[in-house]
């Protein structure tokens, strides 16, 4: 079945720095990859959709320069959380939607913590 | 854009007893309904889905429901075991135009044996 492997799944960060979060799609064509946010006890806020070779489309209210989003590949999409700050330590999962139509797969998730 | 709400926000049961989470939607457009049951700290799992041709879909304990006048639709977990204890979270999408999951707020399932 489809696979989405996403890096790191813990990362703690000090104030001002930025942190990278890898998703990649294992064995399948990724042509769109999605990048939600849940905060504890919350639901899956989506943040953005990215499509390989474009730029990405942000929900309302998401900082585009924040949170900047690569899709360099079919493969592989990342998420940098720029100039971070404690109340961006969240869980972050990607998902991928494949075009061999497996459907939707998660990523396993990044924790962040921001000090 | 789409705005999914979910009830309840939390549901015991007792063991062997059903389950029932429902979910109201609000673009007419959405065609594609998911539910996915997520543990604490893990990715969600897709559990069952249901396309807007379609009224109702069951697999063994599960089933879902859609009543696309009303735009809502419902998760039933019958016959609940201590195991299906997690979030559960609905969500809506259209599938022609960019396939964005919305998901509902979660329902958490406490299952008491």
């Amino acid at each position: 079945g489809a696979v989405v492997s996403q890096h790191p799944s813990r990362v703690i960060c000090k104030s001002g720095t930025s942190v990278k979060i890898e998703c990649r799609s294992l064995d399948f064509q990724a042509t769109t990859m999605f990048w939600y946010r849940q905060f504890p006890k919350q639901s899956l806020m989506l943040m953005a959709t990215s499509n390989e070779g474009s730029k990405a489309t942000y929900e309302q209210g998401v900082e585009k320069d924040k949170f900047l989003i690569n899709h360099a590949s079919l493969t592989l999409s990342t998420l940098t959380v720029t100039s971070a700050h404690p109340e961006d330590s969240s869980f972050y999962i990607c998902s991928a939607n494949s075009i061999q139509n497996y459907g939707y797969t998660f990523g396993s998730g990044t924790r962040l913590t921001v000090v | 854009g789409e705005n999914v709400e979910q009830h309840p926000s939390t549901l015991s049961v007792q063991e062997g007893d059903s389950a029932v989470i429902k979910c109201t939607y609000s673009d007419s457009a959405s065609n594609y309904f998911p539910w996915y049951k997520q543990e604490l700290g893990k990715r969600p799992q897709l559990i069952i889905d249901i396309r807007s041709n379609v009224g109702e879909k069951k697999d063994q304990r599960i089933a879902v429901t859609l009543n696309k006048t009303a735009k809502h639709f419902s998760l039933h977990i019958t016959e609940t075991q201590p195991e299906d204890s997690a979030v559960y979270f609905c969500a809506a999408s259209n599938q022609d135009t960019g396939n964005q999951f919305y998901f509902g707020t979660g329902t958490s399932l406490t299952v008491i044996p």
